[in-house]
């Protein structure tokens, strides 16, 4: 069966530190890969989503990048984290053949 | 600009008391809709996909119908361990790439 991994679980960073967050999905090959925030009251935002090694689609313009080094890893950055960064941010996957999002269980980001 | 809405916001049940939750959606041509159970600290479980006006699906106490404007999750006689955030998600683009989510029904089931 497909898993997915995140971590860390939670991650308390200052501003204008750096960031790296990891995603690996086990029993799957070429999935779709995914990255959302989660803010308070706000739905899921997708933040990136990627069909292949190295290729990565940008959904809104932000302090962030993703990249995807390996076919099952996926990985959320930052050079400087802003305060507005802070949130849930989870990874999901899903197979080229048309089947739901499964997702990750998140990392909570908080800022200082 | 697509949108997905859902109400209530919160709801609290007793045990045994049944109840829906709304999704309405924004989009023509609907590609599918996700319904999603998410626990406190976790990211979102899936629990079902609708593709056409008419289609119902069922899993336990939960049972999800779309209509051409917007989907229900009906639940019958909850469980306190039904107690979550159940999200509805819309499909946009080709490939299921991208997903609108709404903001959630917060539901409490009191035992």
């Amino acid at each position: 069966s497909q898993t997915i991994h995140q971590w860390p679980a939670t991650l308390v960073q200052p501003v204008g530190s750096p960031l790296s967050l990891e995603c690996t999905v086990e029993g799957t090959s070429n999935p779709n890969l995914y990255w959302y925030r989660q803010a308070a009251g706000r739905g899921l935002q997708l933040l990136f989503y990627s069909v292949g090694i190295g290729q990565i689609s940008s959904e809104v313009p932000q302090n962030l990048s993703a990249s995807r080094p390996q076919d099952r890893q996926f990985i959320l950055s930052s050079k400087k984290l802003l305060l507005s960064d802070s949130g849930f941010y989870l990874c999901a996957w899903s197979s080229r053949e048309n089947q739901p999002q499964h997702f990750g269980d998140g990392t909570r980001l908080s800022i200082l | 600009e697509d949108q997905v809405t859902q109400s209530p916001e919160a709801l609290r049940l007793q045990e045994g008391e049944s109840s829906s939750l709304n999704c309405s959606y924004t989009v023509s041509g609907l590609r599918g809709l996700f319904w999603y159970r998410q626990d406190p600290g976790k990211g979102p479980e899936f629990l079902f996909t609708l593709y056409s006006a008419g289609e119902e699906k069922e899993k336990e106490r939960l049972k999800a119908t779309l209509t051409k404007k917007e989907s229900f999750l009906h639940i019958t006689a909850p469980k306190p361990e039904d107690s979550a955030t159940y999200l509805c998600a819309e499909v946009l683009g080709t490939g299921f790439q991208k997903l609108v989510f709404g903001t959630g029904t917060r539901l409490l089931v009191s035992p």
